[in-house]
């Protein structure tokens, strides 16, 4: 089965532009979450959606950052405008109502 | 609000080494706990749980036992491999219904030949 597929899986671009990430869960879970991985941070939670609806977004940085799930299949984490202290990796976890959440390979994205 | 603390990196043993990674929490009530394994280039992955006090969790020979007294849950396996070398992330969730994981820094593990 597939697992939870995130594109791209690299990103450079310069600071000020507009970056999107991309999401695609695994069929039939009901939860998507967005996190962001940094040496300083750590793991952190930006947003949780459930059943395509936004439920946590209390880790969303500011409002640079929105995150939409359009439908159960796609989600996207965008920046706008980008800056460079947003250079991380971030990944894209799904799971099925309280069981595991199973993690994307995840964006590692870079702003110049 | 709550909160991991593990036990900063890195580790370095020898194959078929003990290992130990500590791991505390702060929570209220009894917030189920995990340890996630994540190896390079890729995301991470549930090695193992235990959702409440004096459960152990265990997979591919690594054990966690769910501490309430002393709120930890450190992981531990007999004998290293080569192919444990990793990072390995202590996370809860709360009781209460929310979907929220905490993690722990992560703690980076490598076993040597």
């Amino acid at each position: 089965d597939a697992g939870v597929i995130q594109s791209p899986r690299h990103e450079v671009t310069e600071m000020g532009q507009e970056v999107t990430l991309r999401c695609k869960p695994i069929s039939g879970h009901d939860y998507l979450f967005w996190y962001r991985q940094t040496m300083m941070r750590g793991l952190e939670l930006l947003i949780y959606f459930n059943n395509n609806v936004p439920i946590d977004d209390s880790g969303m940085p500011e409002d640079r950052f929105s995150a939409k799930m359009p439908n159960a299949s796609f989600s996207t984490l965008k920046i706008q405008p980008s800056e460079p202290r947003d250079s991380a990796v971030y990944f894209c976890a799904s799971s099925l109502g309280g069981g595991p959440q199973h993690f994307g390979d995840g964006t590692r994205l870079s702003i110049l | 609000g709550d909160s991991v603390t593990q036990m900063e990196g890195p580790v370095t043993l020898s194959e078929e080494a003990f290992l130990t990674i500590n791991c505390t929490y702060t929570a209220t009530g009894y917030p189920s706990l995990f340890w996630y394994v994540q190896y390079p280039g890729e995301g991470l992955q549930l090695l193992l749980k235990a959702t409440k006090a004096d459960d152990k969790g265990s997979n591919k020979g690594f054990e966690a036992t769910y501490r309430k007294e002393t709120t930890s849950f450190h992981l531990e396996k007999g004998s290293v491999q080569v192919s444990d070398s990793a990072v390995y992330f202590c996370a809860l969730r709360s009781q209460g219904g929310s979907e929220k994981l905490v993690f722990g820094k992560g703690t980076k593990l490598t076993v040597n030949p």
